[in-house]
């Protein structure tokens, strides 16, 4: 069974300018997060979804942050403008109905 | 308050000595207690899962839940270099269903 896929794995852009991070969560799970984690720290949740429904977004900097997930199955996480306090990892993880999660690969963003 | 607390490491054990981990956590009504595994520059890594209190044992490692005290702990048996990681503790709560994660504990084990 092909786990959570997250693209790219590594991004490095320029301060202000956009970036987007791309998950496929396992199939079947209709519970997706996106976490932030920086380095030494654990995963801080940023937006949870119950299928294609946002229900816990309250840590997403919504002035530059936005995601969607339409369908209920792949989502798309969003940065614009990129600030330099930006630069960690992104992970993506999912669940069947909020039992035990599973993480993608992660991107590791990098703005210089 | 934080809502999950892990002790802090690092912790340092020799091969084939017992780790053990602890995690506190401050919303009551939790119900879902997971470890994770993170090894450096990868991503976590599901290792336990426990619901109820009490032990729950899965090769060399164990889970402990005291829902009372509010309290989950790792131990980690015979601990190989292969266990040297950051082990995460994360809880999840019916209130929120947030799946809430400590700083992690970072273990080395001395060959």
């Amino acid at each position: 069974e092909a786990g959570v896929v997250q693209s790219p794995r590594y991004k490095i852009i320029e301060k202000k300018q956009p970036v987007a991070f791309w998950c496929n969560p396992i199939s079947g799970h209709n519970t997706l997060y996106w976490y932030l984690q920086n380095l030494g720290q654990g995963p801080e949740l940023l937006i949870r979804y119950e299928n294609e429904e946002a229900v816990d977004d309250s840590q997403l900097p919504k002035d530059r942050f936005s995601a969607e997930r339409l369908k209920g199955v792949d989502s798309t996480l969003k940065i614009q403008p990129a600030e330099l306090g930006d630069s960690a990892v992104y992970l993506c993880a999912s669940s069947f109905q909020n039992t035990e999660a599973f993480f993608g690969q992660g991107t590791r963003l990098t703005v210089v | 308050q934080k809502e999950v607390e892990q002790n802090s490491g690092p912790l340092s054990v020799p091969e084939g000595a017992i780790a053990s981990l602890n995690c506190t956590y401050s919303d009551r009504v939790s119900q879902s207690f997971f470890w994770y595994r993170q090894y450096s520059g990868k991503s976590p890594e599901l290792i336990m899962s426990i619901y109820s209190n009490g032990d729950k044992e899965d090769g060399r490692f164990t889970a402990q839940l005291n829902k009372a005290s509010q309290y989950v702990s790792l131990l980690i048996r015979d601990s190989q270099p292969s266990d040297s990681a950051t082990y995460l503790c994360a809880v999840n709560s019916p209130n929120d269903y947030k799946l809430s994660f400590g700083a992690g504990t970072t273990v080395t084990v001395r060959a």
